[in-house]
């Protein structure tokens, strides 16, 4: 089955700093997916990704897909307290041919003043 | 507005007693998920259904139920079977096309408590 890690746990970055996060996959991706989670709320849809070496940019947060498509990083420029929160990568294993989605385990984010 | 709603936000029960979680979609997408979030853990896939009348077993069905009568409805059953059912709760939905992947939207979430 496939399996998502994503480095690091947790980050604690100053406000304004720059941080990226990753999610390699043991298989190659169909699709994937990343998600923020505010604690105890439902998890907000950021990006997704198909394509080998896709890049797509929201306001300061950017992913990329490597060429292989079997890792994604999430770039934040100039954090805010407003980006802190859990962020999550999902995967879509494309094997039943039916959209389940893999989940890693997230990236806790603070960002102190 | 467009959106998935879920009920209650907390919720409290008793050992030995089954309780039921709404999930609720406006967006008039096929497909809804069931998810189990627990700490230190992704997300994990209890229940799915690709269409109304129809929905298979994910990765950790065993002491749930579902059920899919509406389009938008798609309420989940946490039975007295579950062991260890004291988790965060989130139901999803996407628009269900073969050639295409979708994108899974997310509701607010339900914490369950087993006292």
């Amino acid at each position: 089955s496939q399996e998502l890690e994503q480095s690091p746990q947790s980050l604690i970055v100053q406000e304004g700093k720059n941080l990226t996060i990753n999610c390699t996959s043991s298989k190659t991706l169909y699709g994937l997916y990343w998600y923020k989670q505010k604690y105890g709320e439902g998890l907000i849809f950021l990006m997704m990704l198909q394509k080998g070496g896709e890049e797509k940019s929201h306001e300061k947060i950017t992913a990329k897909l490597d060429e292989k498509k079997q890792q994604s990083s999430l770039h934040i420029t100039a954090s805010q307290p407003s980006h802190a929160g859990i962020y999550l990568c999902g995967a879509d294993p494309r094997i039943t041919g039916f959209q389940k989605l893999v989940f890693g385990t997230g990236t806790r984010l603070l960002v102190s003043p | 507005d467009g959106g998935i709603t879920q009920s209650p936000k907390y919720l409290f029960r008793k050992e030995g007693q089954n309780v039921t979680l709404s999930c609720e979609q406006n967006l008039n997408h096929d497909a809804m998920y069931w998810y189990r979030q627990d700490p230190g853990q992704g997300l994990r896939l209890i229940y799915y259904s690709q269409i109304v009348n129809d929905f298979q077993k994910g990765d950790i069905a065993e002491g749930y139920s579902v059920s899919r009568e509406k389009k938008e409805s798609f309420p989940l059953t946490v039975t007295s079977a579950q062991k260890n059912p004291t988790a965060f709760y989130l139901c999803a939905s996407s628009a269900r096309t073969i050639l295409n992947t979708d994108t899974q939207y997310f509701g607010p979430g339900t914490r369950l408590t087993v006292l």
